[in-house]
């Protein structure tokens, strides 16, 4: 069975600050997709990232980072320079081989204090 | 281009109401997926399509609850006898077939829910 856990319920953080996102995730399956998806108090879902189970090189994209570590099964996410606009419920989340179960963390909200 | 859409974005129905709820997936978009968010949870899963057909209703909690697409497009939550319970966001997500050639279609793009507050 899958699961995905995000340990930390609640962040709260100053603007400019770095912060990290937990998620570590559980499968069976060798192939396997994992996301992060952006929740903002407007309630729409916002893709940020997919990865590839085969592919463990991490990703920078402006501000966003995300380390993935098979090892520890774990998919961990760094806003550097955080910014109020960061402010939202972030989720994890981890899609099996065969793409149809899409199974979510119970979610981060981080706020960022101005 | 636009992106999934849903409606109603509210409704409030009374206990024992039957209420629909309508996607309007991304164009081209095979796959289709419904969820249910309670209040402060991650989305759940509960049913899946690729184009009309129904391939997973796993997620679907009772049978009192009903998906269909019948031409491929545009999706209906159905929703019978309802009760309170079923008070939630329902979130509807699309994205492009799913195969390991082509891994951006495992990426589900969501539309902005629809509440429903059962009284």
């Amino acid at each position: 069975a899958q699961k995905v856990t995000q340990a930390q319920t609640e962040i709260s953080v100053v603007e400019k600050e770095d912060v990290t996102l937990d998620c570590v995730y559980e499968t069976r399956d060798t192939t396997y997709y994992l996301f992060w998806y952006k929740q903002p108090p407007s309630g729409e879902l916002v893709f940020l990232i997919r990865r590839n189970s085969f592919d463990e090189q991490n990703e920078i994209s402006g501000r966003y980072s995300w380390n993935f570590q098979k090892s520890t099964s774990s998919f961990n996410f760094t806003i550097t320079a955080s910014q109020v606009v960061d402010s939202a419920v972030y989720f994890c989340a981890l899609s099996e081989g065969n793409g149809q179960n899409f199974v979510f963390g119970p979610g981060t909200r981080l706020s960022v204090l101005p | 281009g636009a992106g999934v859409s849903q409606s109603p974005r509210y409704k409030v129905a009374k206990r024992g109401q039957d209420v629909a709820l309508r996607c309007d997936p991304i164009s081209g978009h095979v796959s289709l997926f419904w969820y249910q968010q309670a209040l402060g949870q991650g989305p759940e899963f509960l049913t899946y399509f690729q184009n009309e057909a129904q391939l997973d209703k796993s997620g679907l909690p009772s049978d009192r609850f009903f998906a269909e697409r019948p031409e491929g497009s545009v999706s209906t939550l159905k929703i019978q006898r309802t009760q309170q319970e079923d008070s939630a966001v329902y979130l509807c997500a699309s994205s492009l077939a799913s195969t390991p050639q082509n891994p951006r279609g495992y990426e589900q793009y969501f539309g902005p829910g629809t509440r429903l507050t059962v009284t």
